[in-house]
């Protein structure tokens, strides 16, 4: 079993829909939660990180982590052609300037107008 | 203040070559991370230097090595490359802030023929 795992999509949805991105992981340890974007031929920019199990909320998105459940999602509301690109959950080991990071597989979304 | 930025953007080698990745970190930053992109999946945590020694590193060959140099600037080389080492690699760069505090650069393609 991968210690983290993403549906890998393609997710296609019309312009406003609401998205939601999940993983779920298996590595206890993880400290950190996060959810980057990366666009086409461009590195994965960060979206939103959390710490603790519950909600986060930045604009149209919201973070959610349940702990006990081992699992993360990602809700996108109002979505709009530009978010469309491939979303990566990531989690975290360590801190500091000791640290690791491990990436789910990716979903590819795309938004039409 | 740039941001992090690697060369070359693109290149093309054969079976059994080596090849050398350059990364310059975001002004200031002395924790540099590099990770292995194939398509369709996430990246896959290489290594790890901060301050010129390497502090962390995944489930990669000894055949990947690294350096980090006083400006914190750092090289990522790969020997007797593969076909499995066709991918973007991407470096990313952070200080003391742990895993959600790194940014990304755009990453060099790497193709083996």
């Amino acid at each position: 079993q991968k210690e983290v795992e993403q549906d890998p999509g393609p997710l296609s949805v019309p312009e406003g829909a609401i998205v939601s991105l999940n993983c779920t992981y298996s590595n206890s340890a993880f400290q950190y939660f996060m959810w980057y974007r990366q666009y086409s031929r461009k590195g994965p920019e960060l979206l939103m990180y959390t710490y603790s199990s519950g909600n986060k909320e930045d604009g149209r998105f919201t973070a959610q982590v349940d702990k006990s459940s081992k699992y993360i999602s990602l809700f996108i509301r109002d979505s709009q052609p530009s978010d469309s690109a491939t979303y990566l959950c990531a989690m975290s080991v360590g801190g500091g300037s000791n640290y690791k990071l491990t990436f789910g597989k990716g979903t590819l979304l795309t938004v039409n107008p | 203040e740039t941001g992090v930025t690697q060369s070359p953007t693109h290149l093309i080698k054969t079976r059994g070559q080596q090849v050398t990745l350059r990364c310059s970190s975001q002004s200031g930053h002395n924790t540099v991370s590099w990770y292995q992109q194939a398509l369709g999946q996430g990246p896959q945590f290489i290594f790890q230097y901060y301050r010129e020694e390497e502090n962390g590193r995944g489930n990669f060959p000894p055949r990947f090595s690294g350096l980090q140099f006083p400006n914190y600037s750092s090289e990522l080389n790969v020997n007797a490359l593969e076909l499995d080492d066709s991918a973007l690699y991407l470096c990313a760069s952070s200080l003391a802030g742990g895993a959600q505090s790194q940014f990304f650069g755009p990453g060099t393609r790497l193709t083996v023929l």
